[in-house]
C-alpha cells in the first residue's frame, strides 16, 4: 500500500526556519517524481515545487524560490522542504505527492506550517 | 504563467441529478503527443485532494465511473453523471503542462 507521511509542521516566527519530511512507502520510491503542494486555511492549491526521482531536476514556484529547498534521501524514502525566511504568507497545509507517469495519484495527509508572531 | 479558471464556483446539486464544472485555461493545454495535459482533482470535507482524471480524460484507477473528463486545448468539462451525497466537497483543475504546474480556483459542490 502505497504511503504518504509528512511531518515536521510547528508554528514559527516570522524569519524562522523549518523543515518539513515526506516519509514513503509502498513504492520504488527512487524512480518517482516528488511535488510539494500548499493551501492556506480556507484557501485553494498551490504548486511549491517539484524533484526528479535521481534528485537531477528541480523547479520551484516563484514565490518560494531562494528560500525553499527541496530534497529528497532515495536510501530513506524520504522527501524534504527546508524552508528558511518563512513569512506570515508561507502559513498553509503543506501536501507531498507522488508524480507517476502523468499521474499525481497519491497525496499526504498534510502537515500545517503557522508562520505567526 | 498558465491561468486556470472555474465555473460555476459553487454548485448545489440534487442527488441522482447530473452536474457539470467547467475549467477554461489561458493556453492551450494539448501537447505535441497529442494528450491534453488537465487533470481534476476532488477534495472532500477533511480529506486530502485525491486524483479523479487525468490527461482530461482518463479515470484515476478506484474512480466510478460516474465520474467523466472531456475536452481539448483550453475547455475541458467534468461530469457526474448522477450525483451520490459522497460526492460533496471542492473539485480543481489542474495544469500540469508547464511549469509551474497551476490550480483552477475550485468548485464547492453540495447537496441542496
Amino acid at each position: 500500500e502505497v504511503q504518504l507521511v509528512e511531518s515536521g509542521g510547528a508554528l514559527v516566527q516570522p524569519g524562522g526556519s523549518l523543515r518539513l519530511s515526506c516519509a514513503a512507502s509502498g513504492f520504488s520510491f527512487s524512480t518517482y517524481w516528488m511535488h510539494w503542494v500548499r493551501q492556506a486555511p480556507g484557501k485553494g492549491l498551490v504548486w511549491v515545487s517539484r524533484i526528479k526521482g535521481d534528485g537531477s531536476s528541480i523547479t520551484y514556484a516563484d514565490s518560494v524560490r531562494g528560500r525553499f529547498t527541496i530534497s529528497r534521501d532515495n536510501a530513506k524514502n524520504t522527501l524534504y522542504l527546508q524552508m528558511i525566511s518563512l513569512r506570515a504568507e508561507d502559513t498553509a497545509v503543506y501536501y507531498c505527492v507522488r508524480d507517476y507517469y502523468d499521474m499525481r495519484d497519491y497525496w499526504g495527509q498534510g502537515t500545517l506550517v503557522t508562520v505567526s508572531s | 504563467d498558465i491561468v486556470m479558471t472555474q465555473s460555476p464556483l459553487s454548485l448545489p446539486v440534487t442527488p441522482g441529478e447530473p452536474a457539470s464544472i467547467s475549467c477554461r485555461s489561458s493556453q492551450s493545454l494539448l501537447y505535441s503527443n497529442g494528450n491534453n495535459y488537465l487533470d481534476w482533482y476532488v477534495q472532500k470535507p477533511g480529506q486530502s485532494p485525491q486524483l479523479l482524471i487525468y490527461l482530461g480524460s482518463n479515470r484515476a484507477s478506484g474512480v466510478p465511473d460516474r465520474f467523466s473528463g472531456s475536452g481539448s486545448g483550453t475547455d475541458f468539462t467534468l461530469k457526474i453523471s448522477r450525483v451520490e451525497a459522497e460526492d460533496v466537497g471542492v473539485y480543481y483543475c489542474m495544469q500540469p503542462l508547464q511549469i509551474p504546474f497551476t490550480f483552477g480556483p475550485g468548485t464547492k459542490v453540495d447537496i441542496k
